[in-house]
């Protein structure tokens, strides 16, 4: 049975900062893996998607890399910011037939 | 795009009670999730449909959760009888499957209390 992992549970920096949030999975036979970010008392947003192919993706001043035969994703935001003060969430897909299996997520305070 | 659409956004009930939960998914998409978010567990999935048929249901904790999708724009989360063990955050998430690029659209989900 697939099982996601994140680490850390929770991360503080001051605005700025690059940082790296690490997700790990324990079988390695992928079909993609997403990355979702949720806001408090809100429901979760895609933010990025790497297919089992891919190494990354990248959207602004975030980057997701993907290193199926460890069983690793980072992602990496730059220059952080307040606004990016969130929980970040991991999932991952087994098989086009499959369901997400999540991470319990890092939670971001990034401070003025 | 309205996204997926979930009611109530807060419901406080006494143990006992029937609980029902909702969702609109959004228009097009035929896949349809439940999921159930705790501190201690996390996101869970309960049940998915596609095509408005129940596909996996081994995630629903027993007998006393149901889920219906009567046509692809309605769903609906029964709880009976609700214990207080069922608090958290209830949600609902919609998809076209796309191939590798399917991605899961969230409602802003139900925080259920269940005293």
């Amino acid at each position: 049975k697939q099982e996601v992992t994140q680490i850390p549970a929770a991360l503080s920096v001051p605005e700025g900062e690059n940082l790296v949030l690490n997700c790990s999975f324990t079988d390695s036979a992928i079909y993609n893996l997403q990355w979702f970010r949720q806001d408090p008392g809100k429901g979760l947003t895609s933010l990025l998607l790497i297919q089992s192919s891919q190494r990354e993706q990248t959207s602004g001043r975030l980057n997701a890399s993907l290193d199926k035969s460890s069983g690793r994703s980072t992602l990496y935001i730059a220059a952080s910011q307040p606004g990016d003060s969130a929980t970040y969430l991991c999932a991952v897909r087994d098989s086009g037939y499959s369901t997400l299996t999540f991470g319990k997520g890092t939670m971001l305070l990034v401070s003025p | 795009d309205a996204g997926v659409i979930q009611s109530p956004r807060h419901e406080v009930t006494e143990m006992g009670q029937e609980v029902t939960l909702r969702c609109k998914p959004i228009s097009g998409h035929n896949s349809l999730f439940w999921y159930r978010q705790t501190m201690m567990r996390g996101l869970e999935l309960l049940i998915y449909f596609n095509n408005n048929v129940p596909i996996d249901d081994s995630g629903m904790p027993e007998d006393r959760f149901s889920a219906k999708m009567p046509n692809a724009s309605f769903s609906t989360l029964k709880i009976q009888p609700s214990e207080p063990r069922d608090s958290a955050v209830y949600f609902c998430a919609s998809s076209l499957p796309t191939g590798p690029n399917e991605k899961l659209f969230f409602g802003s989900g139900t925080q259920l209390s269940v005293l």
